[in-house]
């Protein structure tokens, strides 16, 4: 049973425009969530990350946006560049040791 | 540099001989964690420990073991390594366990069970 589910295996947008990831979760005890990104042959880097208590987090390009009530979460990108192709994983949980990942959308920004 | 650094990046081995995969961190984080990640699956916690000598399993411990003697050190022992644990590995650690810490990945180790 996947607690967080993330259903786009991949997406693909035009350099400039903006790229929405989206991640639901199941289990309402989650209350901080995060965002990774991962370069091939290169660990998971942090990228942004948001508490229960809030409902949007922005950082420069990044925006994390949550919607408790329908447990999901999305991250924007705007603009989209191709430097910001990878693989993003969202992750949530109630205490940093014990995050469950979801399985990764592959952005690829075309030039 | 802060940095987590797990060794071998890449392995190939063949089925029921034991290996071990090494992981340390310069951060004097307190916990530290294994995952593997699969596709269609993410990343899935395999063990974790709170300090030293606290370890406890994750999602997927089956067939997996850990030690954490030292505060930097969280080797990772696949005592009969099989096909199926055929995988990317990852390290990490933290400073500690309350939300809002960050969690630091090592670069990964692509392991090949034949």
């Amino acid at each position: 049973d996947q607690q967080v589910k993330q259903n786009s295996p991949s997406l693909s947008v035009q350099e400039g425009r903006i790229s929405i990831l989206n991640c639901d979760y199941t289990n309402s005890m989650f209350d901080y969530f995060l965002w990774y990104k991962k370069y091939p042959a290169e660990g998971p880097t942090f990228l942004i990350s948001i508490s229960s208590i809030k409902d949007k987090n922005e950082d420069g390009r990044f925006t994390v946006f949550l919607n408790k009530s329908a447990k999901h979460l999305s991250l924007h990108i705007v603009p989209s560049q191709p430097g910001d192709s990878a693989v993003y994983f969202c992750a949530a949980g109630h205490s940093s040791y014990k995050l469950i990942f979801g399985s990764g959308t592959r952005l690829l920004v075309r030039p | 540099e802060a940095q987590v650094t797990q060794n071998p990046r890449y392995l190939i081995t063949v089925t029921g001989k034991k290996l071990t995969v090494t992981c340390s961190q310069n951060m004097n984080h307190e916990y530290m964690s294994w995952y593997r990640q699969d596709p269609g699956l993410g990343l899935r916690q395999i063990y974790y420990s709170m300090n030293v000598e606290v370890t406890d399993k994750g999602d997927v411990p089956e067939g997996y073991k850990v030690s954490r003697k030292e505060k930097r050190n969280f080797p990772l022992i696949l005592e009969s390594p099989s096909p199926n644990q055929t995988s990317l590995y990852f390290c990490a650690s933290s400073p500690g366990q309350s939300s809002g810490n960050t969690i630091y990945f090592g670069e990964g180790s692509w392991l090949t069970v034949v």
